[in-house]
């Protein structure tokens, strides 16, 4: 079993400063890594992921993660947010080991709140 | 290609009410999951499938059914809707990691009063 942790539940950062939204997860065996965008009452859209090879991984809106095996961590970066930032943001992990390499579903953390300040 | 469809949108439903949740995709995906999202929580897993004929229990599956007799539909049963079901339902299929890994629908905003 699979659990992860995003450490802010809340995030405020001024608008054109970066930020950095914190991911931790666990598992027993290797896992894809997910990062998910969610506007006000509006589905999930992807990110970023990662599944295998460069630790640095780039997405869409200019936002970009690094996976630390060590650490078990895939932080999620961006250099300069803007207004249109604001939203929750979702770490997932699915297990490369189970069904179908990934498709055993999504376990999710809590979310973080990222709220860009004018 | 219309991707992951989900509805209604919207349902409002008495306690004890039953009621089904639709999903349909269009891509020929094999793997198929209900999530159920509740405020200021992640998404939780209530059943998956891997094919037609075959479903499984997720994380949270008290109080639901479902069934996939087509590879297209994978619709979510509530029996006895109670007030702890309230939230926001997504369906999503497995498009392999060769694509975006998981696509989502929009989601089914449910109130059980």
């Amino acid at each position: 079993a699979q659990s992860v942790t995003q450490l802010d539940s809340q995030v405020p950062v001024f608008e054109e400063a970066p930020v950095e939204l914190r991911c931790n997860y666990s598992s027993s065996v290797s896992v894809y890594l997910f990062w998910y965008v969610q506007y006000p009452n509006q589905g999930l859209q992807l990110l970023l992921k990662y599944l295998s090879g460069s630790t640095l991984v780039k997405g869409i809106n200019g936002f970009e993660a690094e996976f630390n095996k060590s650490q078990t961590s895939f932080h999620l970066r961006k250099p300069s947010v803007h207004i249109s930032d604001t939203a929750e943001y979702f770490c997932a992990v699915s297990d490369i080991v189970g069904l179908g390499g990934g498709a055993d579903g999504l376990t999710f953390g809590k979310g973080t709140h990222l709220i860009i300040q004018p | 290609n219309a991707g992951v469809t989900q509805t209604p949108k919207f349902r409002i439903l008495k306690i004890g009410q039953s009621m089904t949740l639709q999903c349909t995709q269009d891509m020929n995906h094999n793997y198929m999951y209900w999530y159920r999202q509740d405020p200021g929580m992640g998404l939780k897993l209530i059943y998956y499938s891997v094919g037609a004929g075959i479903t499984d229990k997720g994380e949270v599956p008290n109080g639901y059914n479902v069934s996939r007799s087509t590879t297209e539909d994978f619709p979510l049963r509530l029996e006895l809707a109670a007030p702890s079901q309230t939230s926001v339902y997504f369906c999503a299929s497995w498009t392999g990691p060769e694509g975006e890994g998981y696509t989502f629908g929009s989601g089914t905003r449910l109130t059980v009063v």
